[in-house]
């Protein structure tokens, strides 16, 4: 079946700094959807890209969907303490398939 | 509008029993999937269910087992625990799936 890989696993920034997490398919996707969850917390659904080359933006989060639909990324810009939680991508074919995730830690 | 719930939020169960979760979508939302979460394996997908019908099935033994009802509400089952299951079991809706998800806040299940 579909697999998502996503790196990296870990990532620990000063707060100000940037922070980008990647998500890879070997297969073409028919869409990828980001979700965030807070420590301690749920996931919460934050975007979903369907076309091949497709930017978005959320204030200082930029999400992008790659041209040949196999690879995705979120970037964030300036982080801050509140972005603190893990990560993950989706995907949808003939079930969900969410990505290991990325836990980020940002330190005041 | 409500969120999903999800009952209870807390289980501590032994090995071999078995158990049932239960959960509430949003108003209107007729796709309810759930999911396990555990540090090493991650979200995996159990299973998808919309107008009381199993639409999509994930990796899971048939010890795991769900139903949805007409008012959409969705119950999973687990029989002959075992202390793998130990988990966070997460209910998600959608208005018609596979779209973006609206997650509940789990039910937390211990097996000793």
């Amino acid at each position: 079946g579909q697999q998502v890989m996503q790196i990296p696993q870990y990532q620990h920034v000063q707060e100000g700094e940037d922070f980008t997490t990647y998500c890879n398919s070997s297969t073409t996707l028919s869409n990828i959807q980001w979700y965030k969850q807070r420590p301690g917390g749920h996931p919460v659904f934050l975007i979903q890209l369907v076309k091949s080359g497709e930017v978005k933006k959320q204030k200082r989060l930029t999400f992008q969907f790659g041209e040949a639909k196999k690879n995705s990324s979120l970037h964030i810009t300036a982080t801050q303490t509140t972005d603190v939680g893990t990560y993950f991508c989706a995907t949808t074919g003939n079930q969900f398939y969410f990505g290991t995730g990325t836990s980020l830690t940002v330190i005041p | 509008k409500a969120g999903v719930t999800q009952t209870p939020r807390y289980l501590i169960k032994t090995r071999g029993q078995q158990v049932t979760l239960s959960c509430s979508p949003i108003s209107g939302h007729r796709s309810v999937s759930w999911y396990q979460q555990t540090p090493g394996q991650g979200l995996q997908f159990l299973f998808e269910y919309f107008s009381e019908t199993q639409r999509n099935k994930g990796n899971f033994p048939g010890r795991f087992s769900g139903r949805q009802f007409s008012n959409s509400r969705s119950e999973m089952n687990v029989s002959t625990l075992e202390l793998g299951d130990s988990a966070l079991y997460l209910c998600a809706s959608s208005p018609a799936g596979p779209n973006e998800q609206y997650f509940g806040p789990g039910t937390r299940l211990t097996v000793t």
